[in-house]
C-alpha cells in the first residue's frame, strides 16, 4: 500500500480563488481526518469521517472551508474564496478501526498571495 | 476542554545529553497520549503511545496522570533523533488532539 495519497504537493494562488485539496486514505480504514499545520498554532483538527460521514467538523475555521467524502476511497478539503491567512499545510489522515494509529499523508502546502 | 501544551518551540542539545520534550494535558475523561514525529522530509508517523508502555528508538514516555504530563525522554541523545514531535491525546481513539510541537535539534 502506498500510505496516504495527497494532492497537489504543492499550490501557489492568489487571493479569492477556490482550492481543492484531495486525499486517498489507505483501503480498509474507517476514519479520515483533515488537519492544518502552522508555526504558529501547529495541529489543527479541522474535521473527521467516519464510514464516509463527516462526525466533527467543529475546527473547520469558517464557512470558506468545506470537505466532503464521497466514497471510502476518497475526501476533498475544499476553499472558497481562499485568503493569505489560509497558507498552511494541510495533513490527511487516516485510521482503522481500533488501531488508535493515525496514517498521514505527505501534506498539501498551500500558499495564497 | 481538552487541550494539549508543548511548551518548548525549540529544544537544542548536544549529542550524547539526556533530553525531554515536555507535554502537559487537560482532558475530563481519562485519554490516551502519543508521540508522534516527523523527520526532515518524511511523514509524521506515531513514535510512541503510553498504553504499549514500549521504549522505541530508545524514547520513553510516562503518563503522570497527577500532574497531567506525558513528557518523552531519551537519556542519550543521538543526531537522528532531530526532528518534530507532536505530543497528542484522544478520548476514545477517534478523535485526536495535538500540540503544537517541538523541534528538536541535536548537535553533534
Amino acid at each position: 500500500d502506498a500510505g496516504v495519497i495527497q494532492s497537489p504537493r504543492h499550490e501557489v494562488t492568489e487571493m479569492g480563488q477556490e482550492v481543492t485539496l484531495r486525499c486517498k486514505p489507505i483501503s480498509g480504514h474507517d476514519y479520515l481526518f483533515w488537519y492544518r499545520q502552522t508555526m504558529m498554532r501547529g495541529l489543527e483538527l479541522l474535521i473527521y469521517f467516519n464510514n464516509n460521514v463527516p462526525i466533527d467538523d467543529s475546527g473547520m475555521p469558517e464557512d470558506r472551508f468545506s470537505a466532503k467524502m464521497p466514497n471510502a476511497s476518497f475526501s476533498t478539503l475544499k476553499i472558497q474564496p481562499s485568503e493569505p491567512r489560509d497558507s498552511a499545510v494541510y495533513f490527511c489522515a487516516s485510521m482503522g478501526q481500533g488501531i488508535g494509529e493515525l496514517f498521514f499523508g505527505e501534506g498539501s502546502r498551500l500558499t495564497v498571495l | 476542554a481538552q487541550r494539549v501544551t508543548q511548551p518548548e518551540k525549540l529544544l537544542s542539545v548536544f549529542k550524547g545529553a539526556p533530553v525531554e520534550l515536555k507535554c502537559n494535558y487537560s482532558y475530563s475523561g481519562s485519554p490516551e497520549l502519543f508521540w508522534y514525529v516527523q523527520y526532515s522530509r518524511q511523514r509524521l508517523q506515531l513514535l510512541l503511545r503510553h498504553i504499549s508502555r514500549e521504549s522505541i528508538k530508545g524514547f520513553t514516555a510516562d503518563l503522570n496522570k497527577g500532574e497531567t504530563s506525558f513528557h518523552l525522554k531519551k537519556p542519550f541523545a543521538q543526531e537522528e533523533d532531530s526532528a518534530m514531535y507532536y505530543c497528542a491525546l484522544s478520548g476514545n481513539f477517534n478523535k485526536f488532539y495535538f500540540g503544537s510541537g517541538t523541534k528538536l535539534n541535536v548537535k553533534p
